[in-house]
């Protein structure tokens, strides 16, 4: 089955420590995105990938790092500058090229709980 | 960043009944998408839009990109239980440079009563 999968489902991690996210892709996409989402409110994105060894910043990349060294897997580390990491973050990936670019399908998701 | 204004932002409806909801901005958008999240999980693409008065529909639902190319509506016919959950828009801003740059709605918690 092609899909996005990340893991692991629930991290919990001490405030101060770097946590760093898995995204694998197995649907030949060049485009990766990682999105925070906060309760109540709408996807916000933190960094995107449109090909490998390439990577941009998004709205909210403060305290965030990712890196792209292969096309399937775009992992992303939460540092300890990120002032409020607790969040559920999501990873999405897409064709690129053109409006395809926009068709964002995602992974199930990474419920981080620092404490 | 830009927003969208997603309304309403809840709704309890009974089995049976008609959805609709919707999402404005103040600037033009170039392409609008609609999503469904299931509690703790991500979100599914449920319709991709990407021309202005562009009316596409997937099973009982139905979504318009509206003509001033500043909003976009979503409708769910005979709504069922398994309609429950969250149904964000999201929208792309801005040209050619800006592919996959997503702006998302706050959402709109659909509840179903049987």
């Amino acid at each position: 089955d092609g899909g996005i999968t990340q893991s692991p489902k629930y991290l919990f991690r001490k405030e101060g420590q770097n946590v760093t996210l898995s995204c694998e892709q197995n649907l030949n996409h060049d485009a990766m995105y990682w999105y925070r989402q906060d309760p109540g409110q709408g996807l916000r994105l933190i960094y995107y990938s449109q090909i490998v060894n390439d990577f941009q910043k998004g709205d909210i990349a403060e305290g965030y790092s990712v890196s792209r060294e292969k096309k399937e897997s775009f992992p992303l580390t939460v540092t300890s500058a990120q002032k409020n990491p607790t969040a559920f973050y999501l990873c999405a990936s897409s064709i690129f090229g053109g409006r395809s670019t926009d068709t964002q399908y995602f992974g199930p998701g990474t419920r981080l709980t620092v404490l | 960043g830009q927003q969208l204004n997603q309304s309403p932002q809840s709704m309890f409806i009974q089995e049976g009944e008609d959805v609709s909801m919707n999402c404005t901005s103040s600037s033009i958008f170039n392409t609008w998408l609609w999503y469904k999240q299931d509690p703790g999980e991500g979100p599914v693409l449920l319709i991709a839009l990407y021309k202005a008065g562009e009316l596409t529909s997937n099973g009982r639902l139905t979504a318009q990109f509206g003509i001033t190319r500043k909003d976009s509506f979503l409708n769910i016919s005979a709504s069922i239980p398994s309609d429950v959950g969250i149904y964000f828009c999201a929208g792309r801003l801005g040209g050619g440079t800006s592919y996959g740059k997503l702006t998302f709605g706050q959402g709109t918690i659909l509840t179903v009563h049987p």
